[in-house]
């Protein structure tokens, strides 16, 4: 069965730089939600959009911003980056048809900042 | 708010031995999920079991099972027979209704088990 594809599995970049992050859900899922997993943290909710509209924001910076395509890919676009943003970013995507309630979750990008 | 409490931080046990970590919830909801997500140290996070506010049943899946208690606001999973392979991090989650209408899954720290040869 098809998962979530996120890309690129692991970033490195400078502070102050610029990164995208994409992410591919599962055909037919119609929401599309971001995590932030700090190293030893817990995964943290930033966004989520449902139909290629933002639902809702969580702890998400403001240099941070996010979109949901026509395609229903999604795009994490990080600017100014700064160290504390190293953390590994999880996409996880759902079918709003059943409820909830079952999110399926990416692999994960892992982002350095240097 | 939601919250999910995971009070052990770190379980270290031998092959072998059983093992059950803790999880406590609060919420509002009437209606509400729970859900143990497993993260080796590859780093994905590995779904293991949902459940929903109105089924009590306990379940069992090979080595794995879940004990949902309502009454105590707990999720507690256990793990027999460990093995070598069950050592990675551990998490609790809640599922939130969000204002948007989506959902998002509030998280536990995480319990940490190594499970020693």
């Amino acid at each position: 069965a098809a998962g979530v594809i996120q890309s690129p599995r692991h970033l490195i970049k400078e502070k102050r730089e610029t990164a995208t992050l994409k992410c591919y859900p599962i055909p037919r899922h119609d929401t599309v939600y971001w995590y932030q997993q700090g190293p030893g943290q817990d995964p943290q909710f930033l966004i989520s959009f449902y139909e290629k509209m933002q639902s809702d924001k969580g702890s998400i910076p403001d240099r941070f911003s996010a979109q949901q395509f026509s395609d229903y890919h999604s795009e994490l676009n990080m600017s100014s980056l700064e160290l504390g943003d190293s953390a590994l970013y999880f996409c996880a995507s759902s079918f709003s048809g059943r409820g909830i309630h079952e999110q399926y979750f990416g692999p994960g990008t892992r982002l350095t900042v240097t | 708010a939601q919250k999910v409490t995971q009070a052990q931080t770190e379980i270290s046990v031998v092959e072998k031995e059983d093992v059950t970590l803790d999880c406590v919830y609060e919420t509002r909801d009437t209606t509400y999920y729970l859900f143990w997500y497993k993260q080796p140290p590859s780093g994905e996070l590995v779904f293991l079991i949902r459940r929903n506010s109105f089924d009590e049943q306990n379940e069992i899946s090979g080595r794995y099972s879940w004990n949902f208690q309502k009454s105590t606001s707990s999720f507690n999973f256990t793990i027999t027979a460990s093995q070598v392979v069950d050592s990675a991090v551990y998490f609790c989650a809640l599922s939130e209704a969000t204002q948007g209408g989506s959902e998002k899954l509030v998280f536990g720290k995480g319990t940490k088990l190594t499970v020693n040869p």
